[in-house]
């Protein structure tokens, strides 16, 4: 069974980078298209931006300038990267697995539990 | 990029049923996903593809999208059901995922 991990620091100064990774177990990262989502405390959900495991990415408008999604096979996981945060990036942060390999758009049917990030001095 | 509107809260006695739409202009073309998420977890998947059940799913869950909104409905409800549901479209003229704005199920 597929389970999905992030981590990374849990506080961030602001206008510095938020670094986040995803690891994933009990599957392999290939053939599937992963997402990073987020939600701001008391709040509802953000599609952040989408990474194909052989590297192809898309990312929400909003954030397209700021955020970076790598992944790494060798390693069986998924990157994050937002520059310049503030704290309108306070939020948890969730990875999620698109249901169907080769396609994305079909919902999202793993997700990890996610990681809080705080965004202040 | 377009808005999802979901109503804020929908209340509910048990045994009853409960509709939560999710309305956009023409959303009936689009392929229509719906998520569950309880306090402090991680979303789950409850509907994809307007109307099929991921294994695991009870069958009280059901959905349907057509016109300008999109439905999900949960039938005999139960205590358990009380969460937020967040419903998501896949645009696929710009490659994004959208989230709609959630509904708060309570279960009175």
């Amino acid at each position: 069974q597929v389970q999905l991990q992030e981590s990374g620091p849990g506080l961030v100064k602001p206008s510095e980078t938020l670094s986040l990774t995803c690891t994933v177990s009990g599957g392999s990262i290939s053939g599937y298209y992963w997402s990073w989502i987020r939600q701001p405390p008391g709040k509802g959900l953000e599609w952040i931006g989408f990474i194909y495991y052989s590297g192809r990415t898309n990312y929400n408008p909003s954030l397209n300038s700021r955020v970076t999604i790598s992944v790494d096979t060798s390693k069986n996981q998924i990157s994050l990267k937002l520059t310049s945060v503030n704290a309108a990036d306070t939020a948890v942060y969730y990875c999620a697995r698109d249901r169907v390999t080769a396609a994305v758009g079909a919902g999202m049917d793993v997700w990890g539990q996610g990681t809080a990030v705080t965004v202040s001095s | 990029s377009y808005v999802l509107t979901q109503p804020p809260s929908v209340s509910v006695a048990p045994g009853k049923t409960a509709r939560i739409t999710c309305g956009e202009n023409y959303i009936g073309s689009k392929s229509v996903h719906w998520y569950q998420q309880k306090p402090g977890q991680a979303p789950v998947l409850v509907i994809f593809y307007d109307s099929d059940r991921p294994s695991g799913i009870p069958e009280r869950f059901s959905g349907s999208n057509s016109g300008n909104t999109a439905t999900l409905t949960i039938s005999r409800v139960e205590a358990g059901d009380e969460a937020d549901y967040y419903c998501q479209v896949w645009d696929s003229s710009s490659d994004h995922y959208v989230f709609g704005t959630g509904t708060k199920v309570t279960v009175l």
